[in-house]
């Protein structure tokens, strides 16, 4: 079975720019999480969506959306990018919004 | 403000050791309690997870060690090997990953010296 998937891989961006990055989660699985891995750091909490809905939301500025689409993949939007957006944005998935997550590899975002 | 305290921050073992890595919480509504396995340049891989209602749990060589009045639980990597050496992640959270997501420590690097 196919586990979490995410794209791109890498990217690099300039400060003020605006990245989206996309999530495909297990096949079964309803609900979607976006976190936040600085380096050397655990992941942090930025959003969790369950049927589309936000279910909830971390410790992120207005800078950070999300949404989640009919086939429960789900897409993180970042605006105004600043330096210290630079990090891994990794995407989790499980079947319902209390069960085990899932990450998946992760795009590694480089703002310069 | 950090939820989850996770110690110690490096390991170095010999290859057959026990690994043991420590982590404290201070929300009293954590009722679920994974640690994660990180290798460098992927996603966080679940290993293991617990809940309150059980003080240990054991699957295949890793085993969680729960305290609940300490507020305190435990990873034991029983016969470390090589291929255990990566980043290992404890975490906690309110109704299994819920709404308010995952709290995750800051990791420990683990080193399984051959």
């Amino acid at each position: 079975d196919a586990g979490v998937t995410q794209s791109p891989t890498h990217l690099i961006k300039t400060r003020g720019q605006q990245v989206t990055l996309r999530c495909s989660p297990i096949s079964g699985h309803k609900s979607v999480s976006w976190y936040q891995q600085v380096l050397g750091q655990g992941p942090q909490f930025i959003f969790q969506y369950y049927e589309k809905e936000e279910r909830g939301r971390g410790n992120f500025p207005d800078r950070f959306s999300a949404r989640q689409f009919p086939n429960y993949s789900s897409e993180l939007n970042v605006n105004a990018l600043l330096l210290g957006d630079s990090a891994l944005y990794l995407c989790a998935s499980s079947w319902a919004i209390v069960y085990e997550q899932y990450f998946g590899p992760g795009t590694r975002l480089t703002v310069t | 403000q950090q939820q989850v305290k996770q110690s110690p921050q490096s390991l170095i073992v010999q290859k057959g050791g026990i690994s043991i890595i420590n982590c404290a919480y201070e929300n009293t509504a954590f009722d679920y309690f994974p640690w994660y396995q990180q290798f460098p340049g992927k996603g966080p891989a679940l290993l293991i997870a617990i809940r309150p209602d059980v003080s240990e749990k054991k699957e295949g060589r890793f085993t969680i060690s729960f305290n609940k009045s300490a507020k305190q639980f435990s990873l034991h990597i029983m016969d470390s090997q090589p291929g255990d050496s990566a980043t290992y992640f404890c975490a906690a959270s309110i109704s299994g990953g819920g709404a308010d997501g995952l709290t995750f420590g800051k990791g420990t690097h683990l080193i399984i010296q051959p």
